[in-house]
């Protein structure tokens, strides 16, 4: 029972390089969304996916680029990383109807710019 | 937009007794859920505890318990026997119940770090 499952866990990158962290779940979840961490900020929302197909900007989502490849996979793309960027990034999946639905979390990446 | 504001940065309690960790929140909405998610130094993000706000019942789970207080817009944590393995982050979030108000996900407090003393 995998759930979220992000790569890479770690990675560090020069500015201006660019990358793209992947995310899956295998639990036929519509929602998706990319969060960042950063120390004494808790948990702030960069993009999201409703459902296969759509894309929306959350809190903080310059400088950064998404696709829902589909139902599955939801990427993060950063064109162009500058050191503000260092950060944790999270991938997380819900369904978003019924009374039962809550957050399944990736284990997260840690992201250096340097 | 709804914020959570956690206002305690670290909390520290004996091994064996009982802490409270504050949360509060603003919105204009009536209907909503909240969460505790707690992250150990693995950094995986757990949920604790939900409350769906149109319940007036306190949601419990084994040794935590919230207070919730919907006209104050309060959300606390108990934890009762706190035990070492119980150190982490806690993190306080939102989320609309509203028909597709919950598709941009959980808005998160900045978080408490509980420490637990031997």
């Amino acid at each position: 029972n995998a759930g979220v499952t992000q790569t890479p866990k770690f990675q560090v990158l020069k500015t201006g390089q660019s990358m793209t962290l992947q995310c899956a779940q295998d639990m036929n979840h519509n929602s998706m969304y990319w969060y960042r961490q950063d120390p004494g900020m808790g948990l702030r929302l960069i993009y999201y996916s409703a459902s296969e197909g759509t894309t929306d900007k959350g809190e903080v989502p310059n400088g950064y680029n998404v696709s829902r490849l589909n139902k599955r996979e939801f990427s993060l793309r950063l064109e162009s990383a500058a050191p503000s960027q260092t950060s944790v990034y999270f991938c997380a999946s819900s369904i978003t109807t019924g009374t039962n639905e809550k957050l399944f979390f990736g284990s997260g990446t840690q992201l250096s710019v340097l | 937009a709804q914020t959570v504001t956690q206002s305690q940065p670290e909390m520290s309690v004996q091994e064996a007794e009982t802490v409270t960790l504050s949360c509060t929140y603003d919105t204009s909405e009536s209907d909503y859920y909240l969460f505790w998610y707690k992250q150990p130094p693995s950094r995986q993000m757990i949920l604790v505890i939900r409350q769906e706000a149109y319940k007036q019942q306190n949601a419990t789970e084994n040794r935590f318990s919230v207070n919730f207080q919907k006209a104050a817009k309060s959300f606390s944590l108990k934890i009762s026997d706190s035990q070492l393995g119980d150190a982490a982050m806690y993190f306080c979030a939102y989320r609309s119940a509203k028909e597709g108000g919950g598709a941009d996900g959980l808005t998160f407090g900045k978080g408490t770090h509980l420490i637990i003393q031997p």
